[in-house]
């Protein structure tokens, strides 16, 4: 079993349905984060957890909002979905000491039509 | 903030031919490194990283990078690529507390 896993991995979905993308993590890490990949754009961040009570927004997290229910779990919401969001979304986790290793899970699709 | 570029966007080799992937980060003081790589239709994961010492980094699968402070970059290297090298390459750099990744380099390796 992964270590990371994300559901759904695919979803097709309409302009303007509330959309959301679960993590789940049995690495016993505190740092999670959720990143967007876009072709030519690379990874980019959208929020980051340090812990339960501590999140925080990445570079692009505007049209989004998390939830961090558990210390294994991270999940990402789209209000109300626009196709710009089509996009390949990973959750990551990593130490509390961060070292700049982040271990990744398998991704999720979403085509906003 | 912290941030990287890599100028090459798409790289076609063939078998045996030696690789050189770009990075390029925005600013000095120290820096942590690293390069990731997603093969097809997988999860990235770390290929080598760059914290401090000696500035030749050797990683998995015979890949390599040097830091060359002068020049603000952090290249990948490989002397001999195989078709299983095809994947998407991207350079991070460790901005507090988290990774900001360049737009990456697509490197395709034909037979």
């Amino acid at each position: 079993d992964a270590d990371v896993t994300q559901t759904p991995r695919n979803r097709i979905t309409k302009t303007g349905k509330r959309i959301m993308l679960e993590c789940s993590q049995t690495k016993g890490h505190d740092r999670m984060y959720w990143y967007r990949q876009d072709p030519g754009l690379g990874l980019r961040l959208i929020y980051y957890s340090f812990d339960v009570k501590d999140i925080n927004k990445g570079e692009i997290s505007d049209g989004y909002s998390v939830s961090r229910q558990a210390q294994a779990k991270f999940s990402l919401s789209l209000e109300s979905a626009i196709p710009n969001q089509t996009a390949l979304y990973f959750c990551a986790t990593s130490e509390a000491g961060f070292t700049g290793e982040l271990f990744f899970g398998e991704g999720s699709r979403l085509t906003v039509l | 903030a912290q941030s990287v570029s890599q100028h090459n966007h798409h790289v076609i080799l063939s078998e045996a031919a030696s690789l050189e992937l770009g990075c390029n980060y925005s600013y000095g003081g120290t820096v942590n490194l690293f390069w990731y790589v997603q093969y097809p239709g997988q999860h990235l994961q770390l290929l080598l990283k760059y914290f401090s010492g000696d500035p030749l980094v050797k990683g998995i699968k015979g890949f390599e990078a040097e830091f060359i402070k002068s020049k603000f970059s952090f290249n990948l290297r490989k002397p001999s690529v195989q078709w299983s090298d095809t994947a998407e390459y991207f350079c991070a750099v460790k901005d507090t507390d988290k990774l900001i990744f360049g737009t990456g380099t697509r490197l395709q390796v034909f037979p």
